[in-house]
């Protein structure tokens, strides 16, 4: 079992529908990052986050502890936010664990 | 512009060749990555290193050389004796070395012939 699981692998929305994307971890962390990679394959980091929630524009990240969760919700979605979302976790070695990511297309 | 600059984008080698992929930051920061991306799958730590001429194998270095000569530049040499080079890799860097790395390269596409 992966120690990071994301869900859905694949994700195909209407311009303007709310997006929600899943991470499931199974360590303890210290730390969670959302990261966006667009067909070029560069990586823009999104998000990093501990406990509870953060808003950046049009993205919200929430994180439950207890429950080993995070999610990463995409508002208003438009089709410049197709790429594919991956959530990473920081773990004991201070090290960055990834899921295999999300493949988000936003239909115009 | 600050950044991380991987080169080239594409790069072709022969079966049994060695070739030298190369990451060169201007972020001045410490700690630098080598991550190989396959289909489907998570990025993977090959490298390592928190300051000048140190470096700590990943969980897949067998394969794989690097070396840290200066703070801004951390190359990957990907040897013959890695059994599947083809792959996406990616350059990452941190301030320091808690928390991660939070920038990244735009990545690396290897094929071998």
């Amino acid at each position: 079992k992966n120690e990071v699981e994301q869900s859905p692998q694949n994700l195909t929305a209407q311009e303007g529908e709310f997006i929600t994307i899943n991470c499931s971890y199974s360590v303890g962390i210290s730390a969670l990052h959302w990261l966006q990679q667009h067909p070029g394959g560069g990586i823009v980091s999104l998000f990093m986050l501990s406990s509870g929630k953060k808003k950046h524009g049009r993205l919200i990240a929430t994180i439950n502890i207890q429950e080993k969760h995070s999610s990463l919700h995409i508002t208003a979605s438009h089709p410049r936010d197709s790429a594919v979302y991956i959530c990473a976790v920081l773990g004991s070695a201070r090290q960055l664990t990834f899921g295999s990511g999300t493949q988000l297309t936003v239909l115009p | 512009d600050g950044g991380i600059t991987q080169s080239p984008k594409y790069l072709f080698r022969k079966e049994g060749q060695n070739v030298t992929l190369s990451c060169e930051q201007n972020l001045n920061h410490d700690a630098m990555y080598w991550y190989r991306q396959d289909p489907g799958q998570g990025l993977r730590l090959i490298y390592y290193s928190q300051i000048v001429n140190d470096f700590q194998k990943g969980d897949i270095a067998e394969g794989y050389s690097v070396s840290r000569e200066k703070k801004e530049s951390f190359p990957l040499t990907v040897t013959s004796a890695q059994k599947n080079p083809t792959a996406f890799y990616l350059c990452a860097t941190n301030p320091d070395s808690s928390g991660g790395p939070q920038h990244f390269g735009d990545g690396t596409r290897l094929s071998i012939l």
